[in-house]
């Protein structure tokens, strides 16, 4: 099976920096995804990463640590319409399901 | 092409009638998911297809689910005898092949009442 964990929520202020961390353990691995949730609306993708290390795009960065089974999202310059829900998903080395962690509601301040 | 299509947006429907959900993918991917979630969750999966077949099935989807993509393009969702505890959003996302993620649709929520 597989167990994903990241923080129910975080708070941060407009123009700072937010990190949202992940782990998870499974018999498998096959990549790990990133996607942004908006109150009421669909799943979006933002990043994957299926090596370790830092992948950069723009104000969004994800790591990667497969021998930790530790991600991030690094969400930089945080602007209001950023306070979302982030999820963390894990593909197994078989297929192409993913699985969902519970997600990380984000709240941006003024 | 306009992304992933779900019909209704909204169902509200009495307990113990029967419910179908429609799914239209983007048209160029073979795979297609659905996936249940409830208000402050991640999404569970339920299902899968690749083409017309389905590989797949959760253990938490029961015997009233039932799911099928008969000419591998959309897919149906059939909830029969629901349950209040069956109200969630249900999404549906396709993918081409196993290298990309998902992209999802917008959702059809039921309420059972």
């Amino acid at each position: 099976g597989q167990n994903i964990d990241q923080p129910t929520e975080m708070t941060a202020t407009e123009g700072a920096i937010v990190q949202i961390n992940c782990t998870y353990q499974t018999s498998g691995f096959n990549g790990l995804f990133w996607y942004q949730q908006h109150a009421g609306e669909a799943p979006t993708f933002l990043s994957y990463n299926v090596l370790d290390g830092l992948e950069e795009k723009g104000r969004f960065s994800s790591f990667l640590s497969r021998s930790k089974g530790y991600s991030y999202l690094l969400l930089k310059e945080l602007q209001m319409k950023d306070s979302a829900s982030y999820l963390c998903a894990v593909r197994k080395a078989a297929g192409n399901k993913l699985t969902f962690g519970g997600g990380t509601r984000v709240l941006v301040k003024p | 092409d306009t992304g992933v299509s779900q019909n209704p947006r909204h169902k509200i429907t009495k307990r113990g009638q029967n419910v179908t959900f429609r799914c239209d993918p983007i048209s160029e991917h073979n795979r297609l998911y659905w996936y249940r979630q409830t208000l402050g969750q991640g999404p569970e999966f339920l299902t899968y297809f690749q083409n017309e077949a389905q590989l797949e099935k959760s253990r938490l989807l029961s015997d009233r689910f039932s799911a099928e993509r008969p000419k591998g393009s959309f897919s149906t969702l059939e909830i029969q005898r629901t349950e209040q505890g069956d109200s969630a959003m249900y999404l549906c996302a396709s993918s081409f092949g196993t290298g990309d993620g998902y992209t999802f649709g917008s959702g059809t929520r039921l309420t059972v009442v």
